[in-house]
């Protein structure tokens, strides 16, 4: 099982919008609407930010939001702040022996 | 208040052994999956294998399958990833994760993470 493909970093200034992109197979992220977004802070464990491809936990601001066009799913951090700044990490099931994969992790520096 | 609290920092030799723990609390340890993932250092997520205390069942990614053992019990609600002969690669932080009921991948409560280092 491969990990899915993000871009190593991506930058914004505050106040802007920024996508992060995850790309998949038609095995992972292509199957299932079950692609998960998560933000990690240095030293700190990660946080969910996103589930099931859009749906956002109780507490998460709605300036985070997620989509999915066939293998690739997309996380969308709109009003940029300095506290965005963090790595993002993408996931999705990918069947029922595996269950799940991670993406390689997107660094967001907020300039 | 709904917890993962991991077992602390380990140091151990190439070859050895060693299995880390991770207590739930605050909810019904049986009706949740617990998941691993590993970081090793300054570097990304890796999902290793998931485990339902209710039943045992457990499926590992194929990059770690004969590698680790996960297994629980669910008596005292912990859940625990073992090593029967560790390497120099297997440095890394070990988190376990709990995703929401009915999910698989939205792990929405972390543990705070098991330091493992290994070195001769």
């Amino acid at each position: 099982q491969s990990a899915l493909t993000q871009p190593a970093s991506v930058s914004g200034s505050p106040g802007q919008s920024i996508t992060i992109s995850c790309t998949g197979t038609s095995s992972d992220v292509g199957s299932y609407n079950l692609v998960s977004w998560y933000q990690q802070h240095p030293g700190k464990a990660p946080k969910l930010m996103i589930y099931e491809v859009s749906k956002r936990p109780s507490g998460v601001s709605n300036r985070f939001s997620g989509s999915k066009s066939g293998n690739t799913a997309s996380l969308t951090i709109s009003g940029l702040q300095a506290e965005d700044e963090a790595d993002y990490y993408c996931c999705s099931y990918a069947g029922s022996s595996t269950f799940g994969v991670f993406g390689g992790g997107t660094k967001l520096t907020v300039l | 208040e709904v917890q993962l609290v991991q077992s602390g920092a380990e140091v151990k030799k190439p070859g050895e052994s060693l299995k880390i723990s991770c207590k739930g609390s605050g909810y019904s340890f049986t009706s949740y999956w617990i998941g691993w993932v590993r970081q090793m250092p300054g570097k990304g997520l890796e999902w290793m294998g998931i485990i339902y205390p209710g039943d045992s069942d457990t499926r590992y990614s194929p990059s770690f399958q004969g590698q680790v053992t996960i297994s629980a019990d669910k008596s005292i609600s912990t859940a625990y990833l073992q090593w029967s002969s560790l390497k120099a690669s297997d440095t890394a932080m070990y988190y376990c994760a709990r995703p929401l009921i009915g999910y698989y991948d939205a792990f929405d409560i972390w543990g705070q993470g098991t330091m493992v280092t290994v070195s001769s």
